[in-house]
């Protein structure tokens, strides 16, 4: 079955850079959607469309697609950031795929 | 506000059956092709199943397909998924989520999710 990959964890200092990265041999026809996770909280969704960013979310929030690997980028990481971040996609059939999650630290 | 709010759920034996409502609010449900997503516990994400708008079509993932069904009545605003001849391995939270609509175009990201609900299966 189609999978997504996705880093385990990443960690940051307050404002640095995070970059979460996805990636999946499908990724090229379809479009990539992330989405943040705070604990015991359902997902929000951070950008649809690869990089398309929903109303509302702050735009130190961005991401891009190149090829079979999708990014997730955090530019001026808050302490609020710290959360589980996690891309999601779709296969050739249309079946819909998430990632493993990973977990941005904020040290 | 727009909202989806969840009920069912709970402690259910191998085997058993349980059915999750997700009532919709604040927007117009009929126009939203809908998902549930469920995440076990400490794990990530997994897509379940989803409904077209119009509850024509439905597609499921295969670990849960032809124990799970999806369905949804648009005139009371509600999706419910059943889940039959329930596994160890199905103890999740459940969330019913919306898929994002921008003008006409049909997103597969889901912008509105329900605030999810338990279902444990244990004997």
């Amino acid at each position: 079955s189609y999978e997504l990959t996705q880093t385990p964890s990443v960690s940051v200092s307050p404002g640095q850079t995070a970059k979460i990265i996805c990636s999946g041999h499908a990724l090229p026809n379809q479009y990539t959607y992330w989405y943040q996770q705070k604990s015991g909280q359902a997902p929000i969704l951070l950008i649809y469309g690869d990089s398309e960013r929903p109303s509302g979310v702050p735009e130190r929030f961005s991401a891009s697609s190149s090829g079979t690997t999708a990014t997730l980028t955090i530019s001026g990481v808050r302490a609020e950031d710290e959360a589980d971040y996690h891309c999601q996609s779709a296969d050739s059939r249309g079946a819909w795929v998430f990632g493993g999650g990973t977990t941005l630290t904020v040290l | 506000e727009v909202q989806l709010v969840q009920s069912g759920g709970g402690l259910v034996q191998p085997g058993g059956s349980l059915r999750l409502s997700c009532e919709a609010s604040g927007f117009t449900f009929s126009n939203h092709f809908m998902t549930w997503i469920r995440q076990a516990p400490g794990k990530g994400l997994e897509w379940a199943a989803n409904i077209r708008q119009d509850g024509t079509e439905k597609y499921y993932a295969a670990s849960v397909k032809g124990r799970f069904a999806i369905s949804r009545d648009n005139a009371k605003k509600t999706l419910f998924l059943e889940m039959n001849s329930l596994r160890v391995e199905d103890t999740a939270v459940y969330y019913c989520a919306r898929h994002l609509l921008v003008g006409a175009t049909l997103y597969n990201g889901m912008d509105v999710w329900g605030q999810g609900t338990t279902v444990i299966v244990s004997s």
